[in-house]
Order: structure tokens, then sequence, then C-alpha cells
């Protein structure tokens, strides 16, 4: 059972555009949606992270928007650059994310082109 | 701090051959995981530990595959008799309460296993 569906599965943006990425959960109880950024051959690292109480966060060109009603997230890339060009995961949790199962999506691979 | 520090960063072994992967975590983490990435499945938990126990083991696939943390700094992913579908990367994590900025899961550069 797929408990966090992410698309699409790649995404070519030109430079300075704006990067979307998706995903939709089925667990209620999910409390911590944390996105991480794969750069080739490194392990993930958390980017940036949002909790049920509030429909956006922002750290830069990074927003996440949430829907709690559609069970769904988002993650916008503002003013997309080259060295954006990673595999971004999103993931869900309960109890905060440290502990835990951490249910990851399938990934997206974003190409910024220049 | 050195970061979660994996060992060996590449292994090539034959089918049947035993594995030991290695795993450091940041001082002062008390939740380890170990994770599995494939093309095919993406990321998957296999088993995590709090304060050197296991708490879950539903993700590892199978008997062949077991994990030890004997203290704080220290545990092991072992896979006996491996098999060419566990070719993958396995990557380790370490958190703990109110780790960076969202109790993030700080990961390793991944262990790249090839069983041919």
């Amino acid at each position: 059972q797929q408990q966090v569906k992410q698309s699409p599965q790649s995404l070519i943006v030109q430079k300075g555009g704006i990067s979307i990425i998706n995903c939709a959960y089925e667990n209620t109880a999910f409390d911590y949606f944390p996105w991480y950024q794969q750069f080739p051959g490194k392990g993930p690292a958390l980017l940036i992270a949002i909790r049920p109480d509030v429909s956006e966060k922002k750290e830069g060109r990074f927003t996440i928007s949430f829907n709690k009603s559609a069970k769904q997230f988002s993650l916008h890339i503002m003013d997309s650059q080259p060295g954006d060009s990673a595999t971004y995961f999103c993931a869900a949790s309960k109890h905060g994310g440290s502990q835990g199962n951490l249910i990851f999506g399938k990934g997206t691979k974003l190409s910024v082109k220049p | 701090d050195a970061g979660v520090i994996q060992s060996p960063r590449h292994e090539v072994t034959e089918m049947g051959q035993e594995v030991t992967l290695r795993c450091k975590p940041i001082s002062g983490h008390d939740y380890l995981f170990w994770y599995r990435q494939t093309m095919m499945r993406g990321l998957e938990l296999l088993i995590y530990f709090n304060n050197n126990v296991p708490i879950d083991d539903s993700g590892m696939p199978e008997d062949r595959f077991s994990a030890k943390m004997p203290n704080a700094s220290f545990s092991t992913l072992k896979i006996q008799p491996s098999e060419p579908r566990d070719s993958a990367v396995y990557f380790c994590a370490s958190s703990t309460w109110g780790s960076g900025a969202y109790n993030e899961q700080f990961f390793g550069p991944g262990t790249r296993l090839t069983v041919l």
C-alpha cells in the first residue's frame, strides 16, 4: 500500500521558472510532512517541512503548500536554478518525524535547464 | 561533527556471500534508521532503533536480513546469504527529538551494494 503518492516522476524546468511537485497521502494520523533533496551520489537531506496546523511554509525560494482536507501537499521552487537539479522526495510521518516510520514518496527528478 | 558515517561506500559481492554494512550515527542521536533505495521501490525503511533497541523491523524484507546496534555509536546491517535482488543503495540515518529545525533525520552517504 503506497501511503504517499508523488508526481510527477520527472520534471524539466527552464532557469527562472517555477517547479511544482505534488504529493498526496492517505493516513490522517500523519502530522509531519518533510521534503528531502538528494543529489547524485549523496544521501537525502532535509529541505523544508510543515505540520498540518499551517497551510503554507516558506523558506527562501522553497514553499510548501498544504491542503489538509484534500490530504495533499506540494513543493514550489520559485526562480528555479540549475543548482536545484536533484531528486526531491516528499514524506509523511507521525510523531513529529524524528521517530517512527518516515514514509517517502517515489521521488521526482528535477532538471533545471540554463 | 562528521555527520553519519557509513562503510563501505561500495560493495560488490557474489550471490550467496555474507554482506555487512556499517553505520556510525551522529553523536548524541538516539534514533537510528536503515533505509534501502532502488529505482523500482524508492526509499524504504527497513528497521529503526531507539536507544539501541529495535523498535520496528517490519520493513526488513526477509530473514536473510538482520540488524544490530550493540552501542550508541555503531550499527550493522547484515545480509546472509546475499542475492542479486538485494542490489541497492543502503542508507543509514540518525536523529533525536529537536535535531535540526524539524526533528530532522540526517542521512549518511550510503553504501552501494552490487550482488553478482
